[in-house]
């Protein structure tokens, strides 16, 4: 049973370019959230999507958009990308209703 | 504003010293408790979830427990592949999870 899957692993993207990163949740999940870890810091929440539909977002700026799919999966992309959006981009999937996020290994993204 | 914070930020231990780590948190209705932990480079590894105080979890060496402001990790004769960082949530409004900084634990052998 395949966990929550994450692409790319790592990235390295010029300051202003954009980026796409990809999420596939585990299998018999419905909701799909995305973090940002700092370095030595706790991961962040970005939003929570479900049925498609962005359904909670936290502080973060309109630069940073997602988008679901029918199959769940999910995206997220930043634009006009900054150095302070180096970071662990991690994407949890769960059921909604149901308590238990399960975390992939990641997108270490860094901006130069 | 929901809160959470963890002490110590880091913790050196020798093989077979039990220790406990802290998870003080502010919240306004606490749907749940999670620890997790997490490798170098790798996503968080679900431990536990808490729900109401008084409640107690245990896994292998780790023991979780919750009260109303706080929650403990308690690691008894903690062995070098323990070494990791600890994180702690709470979920409350919505369904987002609110994280500590996390603690470093280092177990020597």
């Amino acid at each position: 049973d395949a966990g929550v899957t994450q692409s790319p692993t790592h990235l390295i993207k010029t300051r202003g370019q954009q980026v796409t990163l990809r999420c596939s949740p585990k299998s018999g999940h419905d909701t799909v959230s995305w973090y940002q870890q700092a370095l030595g810091q706790g991961p962040q929440f970005i939003f929570q999507y479900y049925e498609e539909e962005e359904r909670q977002r936290g502080n973060f700026p309109d630069r940073f958009s997602g988008h679901q799919f029918p199959n769940y999966s999910s995206e997220l992309n930043v634009n006009a990308l900054l150095l302070g959006d180096s970071a662990l981009y991690l994407c949890a999937s769960s059921l909604t209703g149901i308590h238990g996020y399960t975390f992939g290994s990641g997108t270490r993204l860094t901006v130069v | 504003e929901d809160q959470v914070t963890q002490s110590p930020e880091a913790l050196r231990l020798q093989e077979g010293e039990s220790s406990s780590l802290n998870c003080s948190y502010t919240v306004s209705g606490l749907r749940g408790l999670f620890w997790y932990r997490q490798d170098p480079g790798k996503g968080p590894e679900f431990l536990f979830t808490l729900y109401s105080a008084g409640e107690e979890k245990e896994k292998e060496r780790l023991k979780a427990t919750l009260t109303k402001k706080e929650s403990f990790l308690h690691i008894t004769a903690p062995k070098p592949e323990d070494s990791a960082t600890y994180l702690c949530a709470v979920q409350a409004e919505g369904n987002k999870l609110v994280f500590g900084a996390g603690t470093i634990l280092r177990v020597k052998s």
